[in-house]
């Protein structure tokens, strides 16, 4: 059974700390995701890879997020250093054509 | 430029009921559109999508939608509600394919009753 793997599933952090988000795509698919969900803004976009190529990371705070890929069985999501604002629940998805698999998502608190 | 609007916010139906869960879009380009379901502390899982192909479609757990390109939308209905269908619904639209990213919708929470 095919699936996005996220992990941590949870993590609590604190003010300042680095955090890493891991996400293993789908065996295969070419293009991944990074989405971010709240409350107030609902699920937005992050950034996305194709082929290991960061496509767009607009959506990203760029003076303290960053991703890559370093393989293709790989992708991380790092925020340096976090703040309580940060606070959400991500998701990874992969896609290889017209529909994109989502992970289970690892929900981010930041005291 | 692609948005989604997701009319209520939250749904309460019946069960037994007709479920119909609206979605409008916006795009400057024909559209890909989705239905995704979200159950408490999960991720997201597909539940039909539209790829230009036959407008309505059908998708799993008895749910389907129509897109209509007069009224740019794709609503999402399912004949009887089942308790297990609680749960937040996304609507989605990305352009050209599926593998660019998709723009969501706010959401809409169904509450069923018994």
């Amino acid at each position: 059974d095919a699936r996005v793997t996220q992990t941590p599933r949870d993590k609590v952090t604190e003010m300042g700390q680095e955090v890493t988000m891991r996400c293993q795509p789908i065996l295969g698919h070419n293009t991944v995701f990074w989405y971010r969900q709240t409350m107030k803004q609902g699920l937005e976009l992050l950034a996305y890879f194709r082929n290991r190529a960061p496509l767009d990371d607009s959506g990203m705070p760029k003076d303290r997020f960053s991703a890559e890929m370093p393989d293709a069985t790989l992708a991380t999501l790092k925020i340096q250093p976090s703040e309580p604002r940060d606070s959400a629940v991500y998701f990874c998805a992969s896609t290889s054509g017209t529909e994109a698999f989502f992970g289970q998502g690892t929900r981010l608190t930041v005291v | 430029a692609q948005s989604v609007t997701q009319l209520g916010s939250h749904v309460s139906v019946s069960e037994g009921a007709l479920v119909l869960l609206r979605c409008n879009y916006s795009s400057s380009v024909p559209p890909y559109l989705f239905w995704y379901v979200q159950y408490p502390n999960q991720g997201l899982q597909l539940l039909l999508k539209y790829t230009s192909a036959a407008t309505l479609v059908k998708g799993i757990n008895g749910f389907e939608a129509e897109f209509k390109k007069s009224e740019t939308s794709f609503h999402l209905t399912k004949p009887s509600a089942h308790m297990s269908d609680a749960a937040e619904y996304f609507c989605a639209v990305s352009a050209v394919s599926g593998n660019t990213p998709l723009v969501f919708g706010k959401g809409t929470r169904l509450s069923v009753i018994a």
